[in-house]
């Protein structure tokens, strides 16, 4: 069993609706990190997270550390939205960032 | 410029052939990452910087592969005797601190070995 899960793996959705992708890990966290991936593009650190509730613009994540979960939510989703989403997890016995496979995100206009 | 930048963008390169990849991390951050991600898959950790040393090797995939950072700066990734499964994008990343630090992602490399 893979130390991050991320769920679903592909999400197709309209413009305007409200987006969800979920990550559950199993191991012990100093953070939690949400990243973007655009195709053929580079990395951006979107939130880390150890605690709470953050939100940037039409991007909100949250972490339940006793329930090990964390979820991205996006509102009023947009096409340039489009992207594979990671959530990644700094392992609190050291450094390492353990990555879940990733959430591939189509919006059509 | 004051993200991550990392040279060259793409590398195409012959089979056994020796590369050297770049990174110059955000001025100022003591922790460096390399990543590298093979087509169709995930990130894949090869190693971390605090300062100039690097306290765990372990995510390098074979002794052909070897890194080094000056200054606690910039750092060179280089894979020597190149094969074809090497081919991937090299992504380099800095944060503040390590750890827990957020970190900031470099545009990658593309490494192409023919």
């Amino acid at each position: 069993k893979n130390e991050v899960e991320q769920s679903p793996q592909n999400l197709t959705a309209q413009e305007g609706e409200f987006i969800t992708i979920n990550c559950s890990y199993s191991v012990g966290i100093s953070a939690l990190h949400w990243l973007q991936q655009h195709p053929g593009g580079g990395i951006v650190s979107l939130f880390m997270l150890s605690s709470g509730k953050k939100k940037h613009g039409r991007l909100i994540a949250t972490i339940n550390i006793q329930e090990k979960h964390s979820s991205l939510h996006i509102t009023a989703s947009h096409p340039r939205d489009s992207a594979v989403y990671i959530c990644a997890v700094t392992k609190d016995s050291n450094y390492q960032l353990i990555w879940g496979a990733g959430t591939k995100l189509i919006i059509k206009p | 410029g004051a993200g991550v930048s990392q040279s060259p963008s793409n590398k195409v390169t012959e089979k056994g052939k020796d590369v050297e990849l770049r990174c110059d991390p955000i001025s100022g951050h003591t922790a460096l990452y390399w990543y590298r991600q093979s087509l169709g898959q995930g990130l894949e950790f090869l190693i971390y910087f605090q300062g100039n040393s690097a306290p765990d090797k372990s995510g390098l995939p074979s002794d052909r592969f070897s890194a080094e950072r000056t200054g606690g700066s910039v750092s060179t990734l280089t894979i020597q005797r190149t094969q074809q499964e090497d081919s991937a994008v090299y992504l380099c990343a800095s944060s503040l601190w390590g750890g827990i630090g957020e970190q900031y992602f470099g545009p990658g490399t593309r490494l192409t070995v023919t």
